[in-house]
């Protein structure tokens, strides 16, 4: 077990709609990163959240957005959602800042869009 | 642009062999590397990691070689157990971003 919790562990939602899933990182890891990884793919980098700001954005337009909180804690939020937007979604912690290497993955929030 | 790639999908391995799994990276600036394993329904668990100044590390039962001059990369896993099954991933990154970059992955399967 890593220490990283997500939640929920599975949901559905409709097209349109907005989902919020929740990461708490590994104790003492200061940095979060959101990963998506779609079925049978890699997963893609969305972005990373250091000292409750944005460090660092992959690919993903703008209804994808998240937050920090002053625990690590950290949130993902997808407005208007689409098909396409089905997938796992994985919270991974990381000690030391932004730059270090290792990052450690929870089980991931699987999101199905109808 | 970046990527990172497998040359093969799927491996299938006889229970106690040696498995190796092969990754191909583009990026010449990557200098971090890490193999993970995803078993079904769960998140990426890290195995073994390697940094560009190095081209062996070994950790248990698992090696990983790194060949900057092909930008090649092998996950070596020795003496396989059915709990080896899963699917494997290389990552890699710019050690001065904050991106991991992860390729399509291999799906090990452990023959008994």
């Amino acid at each position: 077990e890593t220490g990283v919790t997500q939640s929920p562990t599975h949901l559905i939602k409709t097209r349109g709609q907005q989902v919020t899933l929740r990461c708490s990182s590994q104790s003492g890891h200061n940095t979060v990163s959101w990963y998506q990884q779609a079925l049978g793919q890699g997963p893609q980098f969305i972005f990373q959240y250091y000292r409750e700001e944005e460090n660092g954005r992959g690919n993903f337009p703008p209804r994808f957005s998240g937050l920090q909180f002053p625990n690590y804690s950290s949130e993902l939020n997808v407005n208007a959602l689409e098909l396409d937007d089905s997938a796992l979604y994985l919270c991974a912690s990381s000690p030391g800042g932004p730059n270090t290497g290792e990052l450690f993955f929870g089980e991931g929030s699987r999101l199905t869009v109808l | 642009g970046e990527s990172v790639g497998l040359h093969l999908p799927t491996l299938s391995v006889q229970e106690g062999d040696n498995s190796i799994i092969n990754c191909a990276y583009s990026n010449s600036a990557s200098d971090y590397f890490i193999w993970y394993k995803q078993e079904s329904g769960k998140g990426p668990q890290f195995i073994i990691d390697i940094r560009s100044n190095m081209d062996k590390r070994q950790g248990q039962r698992v090696t990983v070689l790194l060949n900057k001059t092909v930008k090649h990369l092998s996950l070596q896993i020795a003496a396989t157990q059915p709990g080896d099954s899963a699917v494997y991933f290389c990552a890699e990154k710019d050690f001065g971003n904050e991106k991991l970059t992860f390729g399509t992955g291999t799906r090990l399967t452990i023959i008994p």
